[in-house]
C-alpha cells in the first residue's frame, strides 16, 4: 500500500527564515507533485516532478525529487507572509491511471 | 477559461436526504476524479473516472455513486446522507501530467 508521509504537519516561522519540507512515500513511483492550499481555497499546482533528481524553483520555493529515497524537498528561501498556506505533496499511482496519494498537508504560518 | 467549475459552493443537507455535486470541466480531459477533504486527513479519493462512460472506486466509496456520460460533466451522488459525509469536496480533471481542481463543495449533512 502506497503511504504518503510529510512532516512536519505544522510550521510556524519567521519571515527571512529557510526551511524545508519533507515528503516520505513508501513505494516506487517517479512522480511527485506539490500543491498550495490557501484557507477555504481550491489546491493549486505548484511542481510537478518527474524524474530523479528533478529540481524545480519558483520564486523562494525550490523543489526536488530523490526517487531512490523516496523522497521529495520543498525548501523555502527567506519566507515571507504571502506564504502562509497549506502545502500538500501528493504521488502518482502511475500503474493505476494517474491516481495519486495525498500527504496529510504542511500548515505553514509565517509571522512578520 | 473557466476550467472546472462545482456546484453548488455549499449545501446544508439534512441526514437522509439525497443530493447531487455537479462538477463540470472545459479542458477536454479524459481523466476526472473526486476528493473528499478533511480536517488533518488531506485528500481522499472517493471515485475516478478514467475516460467518458468508465469509472472506478476509490479509497472511500462508500455512500457516493458517480457517472459519466460525457467528457465534461463528472456527477457526484450521495443517495442517502449521512453526518460522517460532512466535509468538503473537490471535483478534479487531469491531462495525464497533473490534475487541476475545482473551486470545491462544502457539504454540511445534519
Amino acid at each position: 500500500e502506497l503511504k504518503v508521509e510529510q512532516n512536519p504537519l505544522f510550521l510556524s516561522m519567521q519571515e527571512g527564515k529557510n526551511y524545508t519540507i519533507y515528503c516520505n512515500y513508501s513505494t516506487t513511483s517517479d512522480r511527485l507533485y506539490w500543491y498550495r492550499q490557501d484557507p477555504g481555497k481550491s489546491l493549486e499546482s505548484l511542481f510537478v516532478l518527474l524524474s530523479n533528481g528533478a529540481v524545480k524553483q519558483e520564486g523562494r520555493l525550490m523543489a526536488s525529487l530523490d526517487t531512490k529515497a523516496r523522497l521529495s524537498t520543498l525548501h523555502i528561501t527567506a519566507a515571507v507572509h504571502d506564504l502562509s498556506a497549506t502545502y500538500f505533496c501528493a504521488v502518482d499511482m502511475s500503474w493505476s491511471n494517474y491516481q495519486l496519494i495525498w500527504g496529510a498537508g504542511t500548515k505553514l504560518i509565517i509571522k512578520p | 477559461t473557466a476550467g472546472i467549475t462545482q456546484a453548488p459552493t455549499s449545501q446544508i443537507l439534512a441526514a437522509g436526504r439525497s443530493m447531487t455535486l455537479r462538477c463540470t470541466q472545459d479542458m477536454r480531459h479524459n481523466a476526472m476524479y473526486w476528493y473528499r477533504q478533511d480536517l488533518g486527513l488531506g485528500l481522499r479519493l472517493i471515485h475516478y473516472s478514467n475516460t467518458a462512460g468508465t469509472t472506478g472506486k476509490g479509497e472511500v466509496p462508500d455512500g457516493y455513486s458517480v457517472s459519466r456520460a460525457n467528457t465534461d460533466d463528472f456527477p457526484l451522488t450521495l443517495a442517502s446522507a449521512v453526518p460522517s459525509q460532512t466535509s468538503v469536496y473537490f471535483c478534479a480533471s487531469s491531462d495525464s501530467r497533473e490534475q487541476f481542481f475545482g473551486p470545491g463543495t462544502r457539504l454540511t449533512v445534519l
